[in-house]
């Protein structure tokens, strides 16, 4: 089954609004990172978190390796902010490889 | 820009050929990754080095696709012969190493093969 499981897996905001997105890890988790990939193909690292919380702007992002999740919420969501967004997720027992899950797809509508 | 430079940003390729990707990776990374990304699979793990050194060669990659990093400043990934199931987009990333792999990607290379 997957490793890193994102959900939802597509979600429509509207502009202003708030929202918050999913990843639960069936691994050992230490370290998760969320990128949003942007409409035209780049990737953006947007938080790398062992256990806590971290907040940037409008984002926040939180990590908890007990209960094996971690959150990214929105607040205030822009058109800018459409994209598709991942999680990965960094275990022990693997080293350096990340785990990416499917992503979740956001659009922002005015 | 100091971020991860990746060439060519397109690339068309007849089925057989052989096609170079290049990356330099962010000044003062000692990890350097390649992926490859596709609707189907997501991303997947090509090569990483650390240091210069292949600590990773990708598996079932390995038979047409070997990456390459002749310094710390600059790494290939060579295909050949290309396949159209090679279609996707290659990413290249880095990160500092010593216990921060937070990673920053490059661009990308898209890569047809007819």
């Amino acid at each position: 089954g997957d490793k890193v499981k994102q959900s939802p897996s597509a979600l429509s905001l509207q502009e202003g609004t708030n929202s918050a997105l999913r990843c639960n890890f069936s691994i050992a988790a230490t370290t998760v990172q969320w990128f949003l990939q942007n409409p035209r193909g780049s990737l953006m690292n947007l938080f790398y978190l062992v256990p806590g919380t971290k907040e940037n702007g409008r984002l926040k992002s939180a990590f908890d390796s007990k209960e094996s999740y971690s959150t990214l919420h929105i607040r205030d969501a822009q058109l800018e902010d459409s994209g598709t967004y991942f999680c990965a997720a960094e275990a022990d027992n693997m080293g350096y490889k990340l785990t990416f899950g499917t992503g979740t797809s956001l659009l922002v509508d005015p | 820009d100091a971020g991860v430079t990746q060439t060519p940003r397109h690339e068309v390729a007849e089925k057989g050929q052989t096609i170079i990707l290049k990356c330099e990776p962010v000044s003062g990374h000692n990890d350097l990754f390649w992926y490859r990304q596709t609707k189907i699979q997501g991303l997947e793990l090509l090569s990483y080095f650390r240091s210069k050194s292949l600590m990773e060669d990708g598996g079932a990659f390995k038979d047409r696709f070997k990456a390459e990093m002749l310094n710390s400043s600059f790494s290939t990934l060579k295909i050949q012969p290309t396949e159209p199931k090679d279609s996707a987009v290659y990413l290249c990333a880095s990160s500092p190493g010593s216990s921060n792999e937070r990673l920053f990607f490059g661009h990308g290379t898209k890569l047809s093969v007819l």
